[in-house]
């Protein structure tokens, strides 16, 4: 079964504070993402990456930066905090071909910005 | 553009019956792949099933089965034989055949009553 960590569970920042939410997978997926969950919005996805290097911008990504060092590893940065962002965040990995397509999510991360 | 949208926010039903969700997409390509997946009150997400857009069979996974109606754009998900456990909250999903952006819809809380 694939697994999908982030860390931390959970996140305190302070307005206008650094935020950075790590992620890391271990089946070798290409492909990974960002996504926050706010009710009424379901989820909404920020960043995606389609391997190490690549980053692109998902639907909502003002406010967010993505770094992907590594195939298993995908970050999402929160240079300037600001009490909009309070959400949960989830990553997710997965690769887009065959018909094995699925993603796999993390726990996700429960951020509250203060 | 790709959008995905459940106009179902809350649907409650007696345990072993059927229930459908509903969920239509917007979409340019012509080649689509269209998802289902649930969150359990923990918060785990997980997928259940997925149609390719060129496959007229809808696909069935267990007691899960689509109802892909191309010419509406639309792909319900049928629970059949509801148990208390299928109590969830089910989001809709797809990726437009050229790249690996997968957005989702807002979700659908299912409650399944004894």
């Amino acid at each position: 079964e694939a697994a999908v960590t982030q860390s931390p569970r959970n996140k305190v920042a302070v307005t206008g504070g650094k935020v950075t939410l790590s992620c890391n997978q271990t089946n070798n997926h290409n492909n990974m993402y960002w996504y926050r969950q706010d009710t009424g919005h379901g989820l909404r996805l920020i960043h995606y990456s389609y391997g190490a290097g690549s980053t692109e911008k998902g639907d909502i990504p003002d406010g967010y930066k993505a770094s992907r060092p590594s195939q298993e590893n995908f970050s999402l940065i929160l240079e300037l905090a600001t009490p909009s962002q309070t959400s949960v965040y989830f990553c997710a990995s997965g690769d887009t071909q065959g018909a094995n397509e699925r993603l796999f999510f993390g726990h996700g991360t429960k951020l509250s910005v203060l | 553009a790709q959008k995905v949208t459940q106009t179902q926010t809350s649907i409650s039903v007696m345990e072993k019956t059927t229930v459908t969700m509903d969920c239509v997409y917007e979409t340019q390509d012509s080649s689509y792949f269209l998802f289902w997946y649930k969150q359990t009150a923990s918060g785990e997400i997980v997928f259940l099933i997925r149609q390719d857009s060129y496959k007229k069979e809808n696909a069935t996974v267990g007691h899960y089965s689509l109802n892909f109606q191309k010419p509406k754009s639309s792909i319900g998900l049928i629970i059949t034989a509801t148990q208390i456990e299928d109590s969830a909250v089910y989001f809709c999903a797809m990726r437009q055949g050229t790249g690996s952006k997968l957005s989702f819809g807002k979700g659908a809380k299912l409650t399944v009553s004894p």
